[in-house]
């Protein structure tokens, strides 16, 4: 079985800019959370999304946005790229039952 | 307000030996408790969880301890190995599964051959 892939594994974007980081859950996987993780604040939490619909959202602003399409893949977005947003994004996906969330590599993004 | 914290942020056991990684939290609505492992330039990796309604699990080498009237989590790890050296994060949920995790900063654990 395939794992949770994220795309692209790295990236660099200028300040002011956006970028769009895409993850692909393990098949049959229906609930898909990402996650912020920099060395100062360490695993922060994102939003989370369960057939399309956003269920969860954490303690950020609304330059982070996200969607999941019908075959459960998402994606997240970030508007207006600031220094700080420098981080290595996570994307993880579970099952129904949600015992466990299994995460992808990560994206690492570097904004200078 | 850090609602999930891991006081120490290295520990240094030897082969062979236990290794007991600490968790503390303070939001009493968290039902669900997960152990990660990380190693660099890669996702965590799920160990091993817990419900609030439990206060034990195990899973081979690793167990998971909850004392809820403490608000305190442990994972030992018997006997510890070298591949065992990693960054763990104790993570909480509110939602009895594991989506909308809060996560601690970590313990790296380093094993001493």
């Amino acid at each position: 079985k395939a794992g949770v892939t994220q795309t692209p594994r790295y990236l660099i974007k200028t300040r002011g800019q956006q970028v769009t980081l895409s993850c692909s859950p393990i098949s049959g996987h229906r609930s898909v959370s990402w996650y912020q993780q920099t060395p100062g604040q360490g695993l922060q939490f994102l939003f989370e999304y369960f057939s399309e619909t956003q269920r969860n959202k954490g303690n950020f602003p609304g330059r982070f946005s996200g969607r999941q399409f019908s075959n459960s893949r998402s994606e997240m977005n970030v508007s207006t790229l600031e220094l700080g947003d420098s981080a290595l994004y996570l994307c993880a996906s579970s099952s129904l039952v949600n015992t466990e969330a299994f995460f992808g590599q990560g994206t690492r993004l570097t904004v200078v | 307000d850090q609602q999930v914290k891991q006081n120490s942020p290295s520990l240094s056991v030897q082969e062979g030996r236990i290794s007991i990684l600490n968790c503390d939290y303070t939001n009493s609505m968290f039902d669900y408790f997960l152990w990660y492992k990380k190693y660099p330039a890669e996702g965590p990796t799920f160990l091993i969880s817990i419900s609030s309604i439990k206060d034990k699990n195990e899973d081979g080498r690793f167990t998971v301890f909850l004392n809820k009237s403490a608000k305190h989590l442990s994972l030992h790890i018997v006997p510890s190995q070298p591949g065992d050296s990693a960054v763990y994060f104790c993570a909480a949920s509110a939602t009895g599964g594991a989506d909308g995790l809060t996560f601690g900063k970590g313990t790296h654990l380093i094993i001493q051959p």
